[in-house]
This record gives C-alpha cells, structure tokens and sequence, in this order.
C-alpha cells in the first residue's frame, strides 16, 4: 500500500503563496496523486489531480518530479477561507483495484490575516 | 442534483446495538465508497463498490457490513455497535472517467456509549 507522509501543520499569512509536500516512497506505476480539502464538519473536496510534472487549474498547481515519490501542492495567494485540512491521496489507479486508498492524516493549514 | 447524500446526520448507539448507514448518489456513478474518521485523523477506507452488484474489502473492515442495494444506494452495517467503532463516516461515490474524483457526503457523527 502506497502510505503518504505530510507534515502535520503550517502557517501562513494571506496573500502568500503555500507549497504543502507529500512524500509517498512506494508509488505504484499505475497510481495517481489526488488533493483533497476538508473544512470542519464536512466531507473532503478535490482539489486537484496529477501522475507526472505539472498539472494546474483554478485554484491550484501540483508538481510531480521525475521519481514521483514526492509531490507538493501549490496554493497561490492564500485567503482566509483557505484554512483547512489537505489531504494528499495515493491510488485509484484507472482500471485497477481501488482497495489501495490511503488517505495520510493531512496538513493542517492555518492563514492569518 | 443533491450529489451523495447520508442519513442519519447524527445518531447514539448502545454497546451492541445494530444499525445501518445509508448512502445514496443521483450523478449515476458507478463506484460508491465508506470510510471513517477518528478525531484528528485521516479517512481510513471500510469497503467499496466499483459496481453495481460487487463489494469489496478497504483498509479496516472489521466489523462492518455493506449493500449495495442498486446503482444509487450503497449502505453500511453495524450488526454489534462497539465504543471503538465512535467516528464520522462518510459515503463517496466516483465516475468511471479519467478524472478520479470523488465526491463526498456531508458525513454521519455516530457515537458507541
């Protein structure tokens, strides 16, 4: 099972940028890196997805080295609102065995005015 | 569209009690998921349904029972409530494309006195 290590919490001030990393030494070939957001008494919400180098849309940018036994999700100009849990999931890998899910504990990411 | 909805929001259990969670998703998605979340933890993976009709064991298991009833309802089962079993459970449901969202009920608080 591809286990992902993050670290447990951040600060930041409103208006920087955040780069959260997750390591996940054993990546399998087929797997995806997937983001989540989870705000208190609700469900997680996708963020962002990627397999290799640079994958961005709206709200975020995720970069995949090479190896991909890394990945660091990119919040530019954080807010407020962006006060969360990010979770960083390995697996679901498309067509195959989705048993593989393994959600990390999450960053903590903390955005003071 | 209501997306996935859980009933009940919030429900107290007696040691050994029984009960069922349900889940239900109106976007016709294929694969349904449960997982529960422990106070300052990750989401761990109970079972999942890539199908109609198939079910299959997550990371913890133990304990829990599952249904797929139909394309749209995918229930979970507690047939002996323990205290170790207090947590928020959230249903997920998933499309068969290449984007691996999934999307996430608003969660149901159970507590095992």
């Amino acid at each position: 099972l591809a286990k992902t290590t993050q670290p447990i919490s951040m600060d930041s001030y409103e208006g920087q940028e955040v780069n959260i990393t997750c390591s996940h030494n054993n990546i399998a070939t087929n797997d995806y890196i997937t983001w989540y957001q989870q705000f208190p008494s609700q469900g997680p919400r996708f963020i962002i997805q990627g397999y290799k180098t640079k994958v961005t849309n709206e709200v975020a940018s995720l970069f995949i080295p090479a190896d991909r036994k890394s990945s660091t999700l990119s919040l530019p100009r954080v807010s407020l609102s962006d006060t969360a849990v990010y979770y960083c999931l390995v697996g679901l890998n498309y067509g195959g065995s989705q048993g593989n899910l393994i959600f990390g504990k999450g960053t903590k990411l903390s955005v003071k005015p | 569209n209501a997306g996935v909805t859980q009933t009940p929001k919030f429900q107290v259990l007696k040691t050994g009690q029984s009960m069922t969670l349900q889940c239900a998703q109106d976007m016709n998605h294929n694969s349904m998921y449960w997982y529960r979340q422990d106070p300052g933890m990750g989401l761990r993976l109970i079972y999942y349904s890539a199908s109609e009709g198939t079910t299959d064991k997550g990371e913890v298991p133990n304990g829990y029972n599952v249904s797929r009833l139909n394309k749209r309802e995918f229930s979970l089962r507690l047939e002996s409530a323990a205290p170790s079993q207090t947590s928020v459970y959230f249903c997920a449901s998933r499309g068969t494309g290449a984007d691996n969202e999934q999307f996430f009920g608003p969660g149901t608080r159970l507590t095992v006195l």
